[in-house]
């Protein structure tokens, strides 16, 4: 099995740079996906990290450590749309086949003019 | 390309009446899954499909729930018989692998 920490409400305010946390417990890796949900709405894919490191999307960068098993959505010069719900989804990794990604219970970001 | 498809998009239906949820999936994805949200679970998959086949539907809550992949275009979440418990919000999902999820608009369901 495995389990997935995120904090549940992160605060901002328009134009800063908030980075939203995720850490797991697996019994074997694979990879780490963010979404990102508007009240609503549905899950829209951010960004998948297989390998440590930073992967950069315009205004959106998801860093990985596996050693650390650890990762974080950056969001830079936040903007009130930014204001939604983000969930990670960790897969674990197994030999002969590969298990379907399990969720966080997501993080609300709120952006504040 | 539309993106995935659900409908309804809305059902509001009395306890004990079956409701079927449907799904078109976006053309060449071979991966399909049907998640239910609410504010007390999150978002928990209930069954997915690899080209049509069902593969795990551990998720699935009880035998009140059933699934169906008929071929490589539609599916159907079935809920026989419906109970208050079971109002949420059930996203259809699709994609060519299993990390990158593409997520319909959502049924939002309510049993009364």
């Amino acid at each position: 099995g495995q389990s997935l920490e995120q904090p549940s409400e992160v605060t901002a305010v328009e134009g800063a740079i908030v980075q939203i946390n995720c850490t797991y417990q697996t019994s074997g890796f694979y990879g780490l996906s963010w979404y990102q949900q508007h009240d609503g709405g549905a899950p829209t894919f951010l960004s998948y990290n297989a390998l440590d490191g930073l992967e950069e999307t315009g205004r959106f960068s998801s860093f990985l450590s596996r050693s650390d098993s650890y990762g974080y959505l950056l969001l830079q010069e936040l903007q009130m749309k930014d204001s939604a719900s983000y969930f990670c989804a960790v897969r674990e990794g197994a030999a002969g086949g590969s298990y379907i990604p399990t969720f966080g219970r997501g993080t609300s970001l709120i952006v504040h003019p | 390309d539309a993106g995935v498809i659900q409908s309804p998009r809305h059902e509001v239906t009395e306890m004990g009446q079956e409701v079927t949820l449907r799904c078109k999936p976006i053309s060449g994805h071979d991966y399909l899954f049907w998640y239910r949200q609410t504010m007390m679970r999150g978002l928990e998959l209930l069954i997915y499909f690899n080209n049509n086949v069902p593969i795990d539907d551990s998720g699935m809550p009880e035998d009140r729930f059933s699934a169906k992949m008929p071929n490589a275009s539609f599916s159907t979440l079935k809920i026989q018989p419906s109970e208050p418990r079971d109002s949420a919000v059930y996203f259809c999902a699709s994609g060519r692998d299993t990390d990158t999820q593409y997520f319909g608009p959502g049924t939002r369901l309510t049993v009364l």
